[in-house]
């Protein structure tokens, strides 16, 4: 069974950094492009970028380039989401999701990031 | 980056009842386009794909149509747990998908 479980919520000031995971199974990890979606309060799905486990090619969206950083973690299997310096706008649920042709084919619960002072 | 506009923004439907979802692409998409309903508290879940094609477990009461620019969602008889918004998403452009801004699909 493939599984997406992400960490849980995090509450954090303006400036701070934070680093959010996704630990896949049940399926080879490397084999598929891991994605990352924003929804923020009340509204709807901002696609993020991707990136391949694999090797780690990396592609952002054009909104997101340069405000957060997508990583990966063979060993265990895991994707990581950061940031250096949180902003209150950053305030949302991010998902992570299996990408298979292009295709969001399996999600993760969410992790529910508030930034506020 | 391709822009993708549904409509209507909220639809409201009685149990049993039909519901006709649009959504439009900006520019020429082919048949790469899917749905995603996510119900409320829950992460999405992928509905359709190829524009016509149901994903695994989904039931047959959801039907896509539409190629290119235009493309249909259609719930031909709704029930309770539809509730739900519903996305369309381009994955035409790789790897620069986009979304559609939602309809929220309620029980009239």
């Amino acid at each position: 069974e493939v599984r997406l479980v992400q960490s849980g919520p995090e509450v954090k000031k303006p400036g701070e950094s934070l680093k959010i995971s996704c630990k896949a199974s049940g399926y080879t990890f490397t084999n598929y492009w891991i994605g990352w979606v924003r929804q923020k309060p009340g509204k709807g799905l901002e696609w993020m970028g991707i990136i391949y486990p694999a090797d780690s090619d990396t592609t952002y969206s054009p909104s997101f380039q340069g405000q957060v950083t997508m990583s990966t973690d063979k060993s265990i299997t895991t994707a990581f989401l950061q940031w250096n310096s949180l902003k209150a706008s950053d305030t949302a649920i991010y998902y992570c999701a299996r990408h298979d042709g292009g295709l969001l084919e399996y999600w993760g619960q969410g992790t529910l990031v508030t930034v506020s002072s | 980056e391709i822009v993708m506009t549904q409509s209507p923004a909220t639809l409201s439907v009685s149990p049993g009842e039909r519901a006709t979802l649009s959504c439009r692409a900006s520019q020429n998409i082919g048949a790469n386009l899917a749905w995603y309903q996510q119900q409320p508290g829950q992460s999405p879940r992928l509905l359709m794909y190829g524009a016509s094609t149901r994903a695994t477990g989904i039931p047959a009461r959801f039907s896509g149509s539409g190629s290119g620019t235009e493309f249909t969602l259609t719930i031909s008889s709704l029930q309770s747990e539809d509730l739900a918004v519903y996305y369309c998403q381009q994955y035409n452009d790789w790897p620069r998908w986009t979304f559609g801004q939602g309809t929220k699909v309620e029980i009239k």
